[in-house]
C-alpha cells in the first residue's frame, strides 16, 4: 500500500525567510510519480510539480525548488524568500504508475503561514 | 480555456438524504477522479472514471457511486447521508493516466 507522510502540520515564517516542507513516502512500486499541490483558502488544489521515480534531478522554478532522494524516500519542497501570497496548505502526493489508473494518495498537508 | 468546474459550490443536506454532485472536466481531458477532503485533512480518493467506466476505487462504501457521460462530465452520488459525509468534495481531471490531475474548486457538503 502507498503512504505519504508530511510530519509538519504548520509552519510560520516571516516574509523573505526560506521555508522547507518535508515529505516522506512509501510504495512497493518501482515506477511512480510524486507531486506537490498548493491549496489556498479558496479551496482549489493547484498543481505545482510532478517528478517520476527515475528522475532524481533536483528542480528549481522561480522561488520554488524540489529535492527528490530515493535513498531516503523523500521529496522535499523549499520556498525561497517567502511572500505573504505563499500562505496556503501544501500537499505532497504519490501516484503508482503501474496501477490501472492514476489515483493520488495525499499526505496530511502542511499549513504555511507567511507573516508580513 | 475553462478549467475543471464543479456544481454546486455549497450544499446542505440532512441525514438519510441523497445528493448528486457534478463535474465538468478541463477541455481535452477524458479522465475524472473524485476525492473527499475532511476538514484539516488531505484529500482521500473515492473513485476514477475513464471511458464511462469506473477504473479505480478507494475505500469508500457502496453508498458512494458515480457516473461518467459521453462528454466526459461526471456525477458523484451519495445515498443515505451520514454526518461524517460532511466534507469538501473535489473533482479532478487529466488527459489519460500519464498526465497530472487538475482540480476544481470543490463542493462543500454539510450534513445536519
Amino acid at each position: 500500500a502507498q503512504k505519504v507522510t508530511q510530519a509538519q502540520t504548520e509552519i510560520s515564517v516571516v516574509e523573505k525567510e526560506d521555508v522547507t516542507l518535508d515529505c516522506v513516502y512509501e510504495t512497493r512500486d518501482t515506477t511512480y510519480y510524486l507531486f506537490w499541490y498548493k491549496q489556498p483558502p479558496s479551496g482549489e488544489l493547484v498543481f505545482l510539480i510532478r517528478r517520476n521515480s527515475f528522475d532524481e534531478q533536483n528542480e528549481i522554478s522561480g522561488r520554488y525548488s524540489w529535492n527528490f532522494q530515493k535513498s531516503t524516500s523523500s521529496f522535499n519542497f523549499t520556498i525561497t524568500a517567502s511572500q505573504v501570497v505563499d500562505s496556503a496548505v501544501y500537499f505532497c502526493a504519490l501516484s503508482e504508475a503501474q496501477a490501472a489508473g492514476n489515483k493520488l494518495t495525499f499526505g496530511g498537508g502542511t499549513r504555511v503561514l507567511v507573516k508580513p | 480555456d475553462a478549467g475543471v468546474t464543479q456544481s454546486p459550490t455549497h450544499l446542505i443536506k440532512t441525514r438519510g438524504q441523497q445528493v448528486t454532485l457534478r463535474c465538468s472536466p478541463k477541455s481535452g481531458h477524458d479522465t475524472v477522479s473524485w476525492y473527499q477532503q475532511a476538514l484539516g485533512q488531505g484529500p482521500q480518493f473515492i473513485f476514477q472514471y475513464y471511458e464511462e467506466e469506473e477504473r479505480q476505487r478507494g475505500n469508500f462504501p457502496d453508498r458512494f457511486s458515480g457516473h461518467q457521460f459521453p462528454n466526459y462530465s461526471s456525477e458523484l452520488n451519495v445515498n443515505a447521508l451520514l454526518l461524517g459525509d460532511s466534507a469538501l468534495y473535489l473533482c479532478a481531471s487529466s488527459d489519460g493516466f500519464n498526465q497530472p490531475q487538475h482540480f476544481g474548486d470543490g463542493t462543500r457538503l454539510s450534513i445536519l
